[in-house]
């Protein structure tokens, strides 16, 4: 059964560009979740789809953006970017999104903005 | 709101030494699960257990065990006999449903190296 699939591994972008990233959940997992991971701040929720919707938010600037396609695919996108937005992004994919479900995590995509 | 803290930032032991990874967590909610991490160096955050909030009954997995103690809102995570590669970053986490919403709050991990 492959696992949760994230690309690209690594990407460098310059200040001011947009940039999107793309996770592929376990197949029949229907929850995408993203997080950013940072020294600084530790892992920190961006957003959740369940079938194609948004269902949770984080606290995060609208630059963030994201959106689920009817097979489970997930993309993020960040526009106008900044020098603070340099870190892993982790994805992660649930069944179903239930309370008792763990995540199976994604490698992440390590964005470097310069 | 909800918190995880997990004060040890890094810990280093000698192989085949026992280690225990501390994590307190604060939520008003009644109904939650609690995980564990470990995040290697390659990035990948790895599950490795799960615990509901009545579920008060210690586990014991091979080398891994988890003491969850609600009266103090404590969920510890002690290795045995450490190994080389149980090096990595262990994060636990809080899972509650907010206001009809999940939310998932981390710890900031703390930094295991085992020296062999």
């Amino acid at each position: 059964k492959a696992g949760v699939t994230q690309t690209p591994r690594y990407l460098i972008k310059t200040r001011g560009q947009q940039v999107t990233l793309s996770c592929s959940p376990i197949s029949g997992h229907r929850s995408v979740s993203w997080y950013q991971q940072t020294p600084g701040q530790g892992l920190q929720f961006l957003f959740e789809y369940f079938s194609e919707t948004q269902r949770n938010k984080g606290n995060f600037p609208g630059r963030f953006s994201g959106r689920q396609f009817s097979n489970s695919r997930s993309e993020m996108n960040v526009s106008t970017l900044e020098l603070g937005d340099s870190a892993l992004y982790l994805c992660a994919s649930s069944s179903t999104g239930g309370l008792d479900y763990g995540y199976t995590f994604g490698s992440g995509t390590r964005l470097t903005v310069v | 709101a909800q918190k995880v803290t997990q004060a040890q930032t890094e810990i280093s032991v000698v192989e085949k030494e026992d280690v225990t990874l501390d994590c307190v967590y604060e939520t008003r909610d009644t109904t939650y699960y609690l995980f564990w991490y470990k995040q290697p160096p390659s990035g990948e955050l790895v599950f490795l257990i799960r615990r509901n909030s009545f579920d008060e009954q210690n586990e014991i997995s091979g080398r891994y065990s988890w003491n969850f103690q609600k009266s103090t809102s404590s969920f510890n995570f002690t290795i045995t006999a450490s190994q080389v590669v149980d090096s990595a970053v262990y994060f636990c986490a809080l899972r509650t449903n907010s206001g009809g919403y999940q939310k998932v709050t981390f710890g900031t991990g703390t930094k295991l190296q085992v020296i062999p």
